[in-house]
């Protein structure tokens, strides 16, 4: 079975610092990753996607996310922090070839002016 | 171009009542998914489609919900009887054949009373 861990459930961070949101997976066989990420009344948003390739995967707006093997996570980043950044954001997993997402519960990210 | 649109937006329904949540997917798109998100928590997956074809169902919770795709576009989900605990936010998303990354729909926000 397909799981994700957010562990944290809120994520406060100053305006211009780095912004961090953790993730870990569990799947069969190789994984495919994704960071979605939430505005208040709006769908899901794509933000970025490990398939396969560099372990560092860039995305939208300025976030990337490093893939991690061995420690079986996926933490999205971003160097620097804007306001319009607070937003929920979701990791998500799904096993090599299979199309059935697993979300994790969501962080809430608040950025501090 | 167009995004996900899903129809209503919010349905209050009683219990006991039928509801049908409709998904109409990015055009072109072939594949089709349903998700459920509880407040707090991340989407859970209920079932996809292949063009017409409904390839996994296996997240559907019971017999009362159904889903179907007739002409390989837009999707119905339908409730039977539906219950208090039905009550969720219903997320359809659509991808591409070769895509990994699904692109979500605003959601119908059901509500039972």
């Amino acid at each position: 079975a397909q799981s994700v861990a957010q562990p944290e459930d809120q994520v406060n961070v100053a305006e211009g610092n780095p912004l961090t949101v953790k993730c870990t997976y569990s799947v069969s066989g190789n994984p495919y990753l994704f960071w979605y990420v939430q505005y208040p009344n709006r769908g899901l948003q794509f933000l970025l996607k490990y398939i396969t390739g560099d372990n560092l995967v860039k995305g939208s707006y300025g976030f990337e996310a490093e893939f991690n093997k061995s420690q079986t996570s996926f933490h999205l980043k971003k160097p620097s922090a804007l306001v319009s950044d607070s937003a929920l954001y979701f990791c998500a997993a799904a096993s090599y070839g299979n199309n059935r997402l697993a979300f994790g519960k969501g962080n809430q990210v608040v950025v501090i002016p | 171009g167009a995004g996900v649109s899903q129809s209503p937006r919010y349905k209050v329904t009683k219990r006991g009542q039928d509801v049908a949540l409709r998904c109409d997917p990015i055009s072109g798109h072939v594949s089709l998914y349903w998700y459920r998100q509880a407040l707090g928590q991340g989407p859970e997956f209920l079932t996809y489609f292949n063009y017409e074809a409904q390839q996994d169902k296996s997240g559907l919770p019971n017999d009362r919900f159904s889903a179907e795709r007739p002409e390989g576009s837009i999707s119905t989900l339908t409730i039977q009887r539906t219950e208090q605990r039905d009550s969720a936010m219903y997320r359809c998303a659509s991808s591409g054949l070769a895509d990994n990354e699904q692109f979500f729909g605003p959601g119908t926000r059901l509500t039972v009373l």
